[in-house]
């Protein structure tokens, strides 16, 4: 059964515009959440993480906020870019278990 | 540094056939990770190793699939006898504990026909 689930396969926007990335966990020990980025033949690189007693972290143009009672978190680019087109990766860890990886959302910047 | 190190980029062979992926860490990073992406499944790991020794691998699918770490800089994931539902994108990733998550490398593409 899947821990991390990202629901959305895939998700358009404009340039310009916010996009909203969403990822639901079901694992209430889960306390470290991480968002990677994937371009077509490269690795995921990591992006932005936050920790549980956050429910906020912000760099620059990428912001993560965390719901905990929800268990769910968002990623929020803004403005997006057509650079930002990529396969986005919820990612999330207990303690020093490995990551728990989403299956991930297709984003598509439109100039 | 070169960042994590994957060799082949592609690997297509045939069915019954012996695959090994192998894998260069990054220096001083002391947690190896595999992980296989598919369009069913997304990622999913197969097995980790801190400080060279394998801690869990139950997430290995079948006793055809083996890792080995001899040393804290090579890495291998082996598939004997391949089968076309291995075909699959096969990660490797390394970090130094949770610190700043993971670095991936380019991944090995393989095919199994």
């Amino acid at each position: 059964d899947q821990q991390v689930k990202q629901n959305s396969p895939s998700l358009s926007v404009q340039e310009g515009r916010i996009s909203i990335l969403n990822c639901d966990y079901t694992n209430s020990m889960f306390d470290y959440f991480l968002w990677y980025k994937k371009y077509p033949a490269e690795g995921p690189t990591f992006l932005i993480s936050i920790s549980s007693i956050k429910d906020k972290n912000e760099d620059g143009r990428f912001t993560v906020f965390l719901n905990k009672s929800a268990k769910h978190l968002s990623l929020h680019i803004v403005p997006s870019q057509p650079g930002d087109s990529a396969v986005y990766f919820c990612a999330a860890a207990s303690g020093n278990t490995p990551l728990v990886f989403g299956k991930g959302t297709r984003l598509s910047v439109i100039a | 540094d070169a960042g994590v190190i994957q060799s082949p980029r592609h690997e297509v062979t045939e069915m019954g056939q012996e695959v090994t992926l192998r894998c260069k860490p990054i220096s001083g990073h002391n947690s190896l990770f595999w992980y296989r992406q598919t369009m069913m499944r997304g990622l999913e790991l197969l097995i980790y190793f801190n400080n060279n020794v394998p801690i869990d691998d139950s997430g290995m699918p079948e006793d055809r699939f083996s890792a080995k770490m001899p040393n804290a800089s090579f890495s291998t994931l082996k598939i004997q006898p391949s089968e076309p539902r291995d075909s699959a994108v096969y990660f490797c990733a390394s970090s130094l504990y949770r610190v700043g998550g993971y670095t991936f490398g380019s991944g090995t593409r393989l095919t199994v026909v």
